[in-house]
């Protein structure tokens, strides 16, 4: 079936660097894309989103990428700091006809990042 | 977004018990999921739960294993049946409420 999946399991940083996470994605229909942010003992946190009718999008000190050619999605992390360290995961979503969302996510594998102070 | 309260936190079961993990929002949403998250990997989703029917299943879980409760809107339940040391995981609620939000999780350790 449809799967998510990262390039990278691991990634360490030094504090103050900026952080890019890689996602690739194999279904050709998802139109709605999420990252999250998982701390150790917690669920995953809503870190930014985009739609398949943007390439773009950014947040407070996060841009999220979105390349439909080759089914690539990429979460920045400016200036990261050691707050920052967690497992990242992307996730997608496929609408209906109607634009609706079928409700269901499907993850990628995740991203350990480890800022280093 | 929706705030979800899930508990337990964790718990430590005997093998061949079962388990209810309770799932609590704080808005009326129409479809809940749940998902598992075994060591060191990423989330699967297990069901979705709507209320007012019987929850689907994604390929690999069964209803015996993993039955789900919906009784209103705001409110599931999943048990894990039979455990086994297998299903030691961190088993997660989630909602669509303008985005979707996760609880914080179940820890299970099976024995």
């Amino acid at each position: 079936g449809e799967s998510v999946g990262l390039h990278l399991p691991t990634l360490s940083v030094q504090e103050g660097d900026n952080s890019i996470i890689n996602c690739a994605y194999s279904n050709s229909a998802s139109d709605y894309f999420i990252w999250y942010k998982q701390e150790s003992g917690k669920g995953p946190q809503f870190i930014i989103d985009i739609r398949s009718n943007m390439d773009k999008r950014q947040g407070q000190r996060v841009t999220v990428l979105l390349n439909k050619t080759v089914k690539h999605l990429s979460l920045q992390i400016a200036a990261t700091q050691p707050g920052d360290s967690a497992v990242y995961f992307c996730a997608e979503n496929k609408s209906n006809a109607g634009g609706t969302s079928y409700g269901k996510l499907t993850f990628g594998q995740g991203t350990i990042l480890t800022v280093h102070p | 977004s929706a705030v979800i309260s899930q508990k337990p936190s964790r718990d430590i079961c005997q093998r061949g018990t079962s388990l209810t993990i309770q799932c609590q929002v704080d808005s009326q949403v129409t479809m809940m999921f749940w998902y598992r998250q075994q060591p060191g990997q990423s989330l699967t989703l297990i069901a979705t739960a709507n209320q007012g029917s019987e929850a689907t299943y994604e390929s690999g879980f069964v209803i015996d294993k993993f039955p789900i409760s919906r009784p209103n809107l705001t409110f599931s339940t999943l048990t894990v049946s039979n455990m086994s040391p297998e299903d030691s995981s961190i088993y997660l609620c989630s909602v669509e409420y303008y985005g979707y939000t996760f609880g914080s999780g179940t820890r299970l350790t099976v024995v």
